[in-house]
């Protein structure tokens, strides 16, 4: 078992929609990250959390340190928000969630 | 602000040769930078953390003979790999934490170096 799984893997959506990328994990944690990845492969930081929740434009983050588990959405989708979001525990990573919006 | 910068974004070398790849934070000092390497559809895997002035600590798995890391300074870090091998063709990226001021974000990332060996 992975110890930093995200949800879904792949995630299609029309413009619009608000969408929700899912994490959960078994290690300990200090702070969770949430990456985004353009096709490219560069990695922008989108949040750092260790409690509650935070919102930057478009994009809000929650975590839940009981339940081991953290949320990003984005609202009002659009297609420049296709790319990987990757859920990160200190050194370990997620797989990712692939989001392709279509326009 | 806290920009790091990485080069090259992209690199193809033949086999047997060494590549070096540098990452500069442009305007602060990253006392500790990290190094990972992602292969296709593959999450990305923490190679090394690097810290200014001392040596580098590698995680399990990875050859310190093989990929040198070097922060000499607070702003520049270097990862290079040596006598490359088609095997080492991955996407190499480095990250710093970036401490004091304002800021959302705890990380920042280069952008990338996808590295060849042909």
């Amino acid at each position: 078992k992975n110890e930093v799984e995200q949800s879904p893997q792949n995630l299609t959506a029309q413009e619009g929609e608000f969408i929700t990328i899912n994490c959960s994990y078994s290690v300990g944690i200090s702070a969770l990250h949430w990456l985004q990845q353009h096709p490219g492969g560069g990695i922008v930081s989108l949040f750092m959390l260790s409690s509650g929740k935070k919102k930057h434009g478009r994009l809000i983050a929650t975590i839940n340190i009981q339940e081991k588990h953290s949320s990003l959405h984005i609202t009002a989708s659009h297609p420049r928000d296709s790319a990987v979001y990757i859920c990160a525990v200190g050194i370990i990573f997620g797989k990712g969630t692939r989001l392709h919006i279509l326009p | 602000g806290a920009v790091v910068s990485q080069h090259p974004s992209r690199v193809i070398c033949k086999s047997g040769t060494s590549v070096k790849i540098e990452c500069r934070s442009l305007d602060f000092q990253a006392t500790t930078m990290f190094w990972y390497r992602q292969f296709p559809k593959q999450s990305l895997m923490l190679m090394a953390t690097s810290n200014e002035g001392s040596k580098a600590t590698y995680e399990q798995g990875v050859e310190k003979d093989k990929f040198l890391i070097n922060h000499a300074s607070l702003t520049l870090s270097t990862l290079t790999v040596t006598s490359a091998h088609p095997e080492d063709s991955s996407f190499y990226i480095c990250s710093a934490r970036v401490t004091g001021g304002p800021s959302t974000y705890g990380y920042t990332f280069g952008s990338g170096t996808r590295l060849t060996v042909v």
